[in-house]
């Protein structure tokens, strides 16, 4: 299996721009977690789907932010309009189940200019 | 409100040595604890997954220990090397979430 695969790795983009992550989880999993890093906060958790449902969004900073998993194999994540807080890298994890090991992609870095 | 701890924050060893690695939690009520490592630039990689009912997990080189009642685990990392120079994060869900909090890291770095 090829692992969580995120794209774009790397976004660049100005203020009041959208911004769309992408997410592949890997096949078979049925938790898919979206999560921020960034230096001053660590890793946090932004949401949570079980079965391609959202079970929780209370990480999500606002409502600038939102996310869908239309189907088990793609998930995405939505800043409109962005801002230059929201620079940071945002990882994509799965998982079997909510309480096994969570598998990451590599990330996508995010900078707002 | 589980708050996660790892003490340091950065560590440098010769290689060979033997390192410790200490992660605490405020709350004793988990359901598991992992450690994950991070290179720069990538992404997370599961090392030790510890389910609350066990005290240590090993995988090669690495031993991981959990004391619930005290709040902490720790990483063991024997011999080291230089490709083990990376970050080490701790991360600890609560008993029946799924939620995973987790440490600012260590930040290792092993001299060759």
């Amino acid at each position: 299996d090829a692992g969580v695969i995120q794209s774009p790795r790397h976004e660049v983009t100005e203020m009041g721009q959208e911004v769309t992550l992408r997410c592949k989880p890997i096949s078979g999993h049925n938790s898919l977690f979206w999560y921020r890093q960034t230096m001053m906060r660590g890793l946090e958790l932004l949401i949570y789907f079980n079965n391609n449902v959202p079970i929780d969004d209370s990480g999500m900073p606002e409502d600038r932010f939102s996310a869908k998993m239309p189907n088990a194999s793609f998930s995405t994540l939505k800043i409109q309009p962005s801002e230059p807080r929201d620079s940071a890298v945002y990882f994509c994890a799965s998982s079997w189940t909510d309480q096994e090991t969570q598998y990451f992609g590599p990330g996508t870095r995010l900078l707002v200019l | 409100k589980q708050e996660v701890t790892q003490i340091p924050a950065a560590l440098s060893v010769p290689e060979g040595e033997n390192l410790v690695l200490n992660c605490s939690f405020t709350d004793s009520a988990i359901y598991n604890l992992q450690w994950f490592r991070q290179d720069p630039g990538k992404g997370l990689t599961s090392l030790l997954l510890i389910q609350s009912s066990q005290r240590e997990q090993t995988s090669g080189r690495l031993n991981a220990s959990l004391d619930k009642s005290s709040g902490r685990s720790t990483l063991y990392i024997a011999a080291s090397q230089p490709g083990d120079s990376a970050t080490y994060l701790c991360a600890v869900s609560l008993s029946g979430t799924y939620k995973y909090i987790f440490g600012t890291g260590t930040r290792l770095k092993v001299l060759a």
